[in-house]
């Protein structure tokens, strides 16, 4: 069974500093990877999709991908207390773009 | 980004009633989606793929007579929840697929059965 795994928290951080959440999974040939927030009584949102090994950074986020290790991270720089929230990582399971979700990693950024 | 609206966000129903949600594609179309349920303090738990013009895909463990989905067009899914109970009380979300670019997520719905 395809998985994917994240420790889900919570993980606690100053604010304006690093926040590194984690994922691996378990398929090797998943092609797609992604990063949901979501905010508590809300659905998640989009910010990141990587699709290649190495970095790819949007603003204040950056989504690294290592396919040898299948393991894929999301590290948000200068966090701020709006940066708290529930994120999940996301694998393509290549079946019309179905995703496979992790339990999601909880981030509190304390003022 | 892509659009995906869910209606209604809340219902409070009762028990043994049937509850309609609907999840559109506002720009663009979409032959996928995908219906979802989330307890408190849990991820997301894939119920269902929604086909346009063809049955639905269930997962294992979910009642296809109880959920029902229809996807008549590229740019509406429905679920109904039919003779609904308390423990059907959740938060129930669509997604629309765009192939391997992800999916974007609708608003949501709490329902609650009284």
């Amino acid at each position: 069974q395809k998985e994917v795994e994240q420790n889900s928290g919570p993980l606690s951080v100053p604010e304006g500093a690093i926040a590194s959440l984690n994922c691996t999974y378990s398929d090797r040939v998943s092609q797609s990877f992604f990063w949901y927030r979501q905010y508590s009584g809300k659905s998640p949102e989009l910010i990141m999709s990587i699709y290649s090994n190495g970095d790819k950074e949007d603003g204040r986020f950056t989504a690294q991908l290592n396919k040898a290790s299948q393991y894929v991270s999301l590290l948000i720089r200068d966090s701020q207390p709006s940066d708290s929230a529930t994120y999940l990582c996301a694998v393509n399971d290549n079946q019309g773009g179905k995703l496979i979700f992790g339990q999601g990693t909880e981030l509190s950024v304390k003022p | 980004g892509a659009v995906v609206s869910q209606h209604p966000s809340r219902v409070i129903c009762k028990s043994g009633t049937s509850v309609k949600i609907e999840c559109r594609s506002l720009d663009f179309q979409a032959t996928t989606m995908f219906w979802y349920r989330q307890f408190p303090k849990q991820s997301l738990m894939l119920m269902a793929t929604s086909n346009e013009g063809s049955k639905a895909t269930y997962e294992q463990g979910v009642e296809k007579d109880k959920f029902l989905i229809n996807h008549a067009s590229l740019t509406l899914s429905t679920l109904t929840v039919t003779s609904a109970h308390p423990e059907d009380s959740s938060f129930y979300i669509c997604s629309a697929s765009l192939g391997a670019g992800g999916a974007f997520f609708g608003q949501g719905t709490r329902l609650t059965v009284v």
